[in-house]
């Protein structure tokens, strides 16, 4: 069955650090890639997407991700965190074409100390 | 653009009882929605597929005379939870997408407790 790991269940940084969240998935098949994030409070959004194209995506908040085929993996970084970056990202998978069929990781807290 | 409302935010019920959460897409049509299940410090789980004028797909393990799927138009799904018990309290979102390539946007959830 197809899954998706993370490995950082929980990640405490100081503001300013540098911010790398793996990302594993398990499906020999052409894949698309999403990573969300889930402030305290609110409800899922969409930090960025992998459809095809450049492996390396840009997304909100100055996140970004790159996509390396042959690891399988999908890690999602930024430069310099702020305390407001302090959420729980999702990293999920779809296959391509089982649209809307999203396969999550189990998440990572991140906690931003200011 | 893609806005996914969900309603309601909270619930509170009796066990025995059942609830009904309403997913609208606000500014698009969606012939798929997606309901989905998250545990307390969990991932998400998907439970099933709800399919505009069609039965909804179910995900092994997920019980379809307990989770009822109405997908009655292109901005409204439905999820009831019928005769709920506390076991059933969790976290419920749906999601859809307004066309292909764009991604999914995610309701705000709705926390249901079962007493």
């Amino acid at each position: 069955a197809q899954s998706v790991s993370q490995h950082n269940h929980h990640v405490i940084l100081s503001e300013a650090a540098s911010l790398e969240l793996g990302c594993n998935y398990s499906y020999g098949g052409t894949v698309n890639l999403f990573w969300y994030v889930q402030y305290p409070g609110q409800h899922l959004q969409l930090l960025l997407k992998y459809f095809s194209g450049d492996p390396l995506v840009k997304g909100i908040k100055g996140f970004e991700a790159e996509f390396i085929k042959s690891k399988f993996s999908f890690n999602l970084r930024k430069p310099s965190v702020q305390w407001s970056d302090t959420a729980e990202y999702f990293c999920a998978v779809s296959l391509s074409g089982n649209t809307g069929k999203l396969i999550f990781g189990q998440g990572t807290t991140l906690q931003v100390k200011p | 653009g893609a806005v996914v409302s969900q309603h309601p935010s909270r619930v509170i019920c009796k066990s025995g009882t059942s609830v009904k959460i309403e997913c609208r897409s606000l500014d698009f049509q969606a012939t798929t929605m997606f309901w989905y299940r998250q545990f307390p410090k969990q991932s998400l789980m998907l439970m099933a597929t709800s399919n505009e004028g069609s039965k909804a797909t179910y995900e092994q393990g997920v019980e379809k005379d307990k989770f009822l799927i109405n997908h009655a138009s292109l901005t409204l799904s439905t999820l009831t939870v019928t005769s709920a018990h506390p076991e059933d309290s969790s976290f419920y979102i749906c999601s859809a997408s307004p066309r292909a390539n764009y991604g999914y946007t995610f309701g705000s959830g709705t926390r249901l407790t079962v007493v």
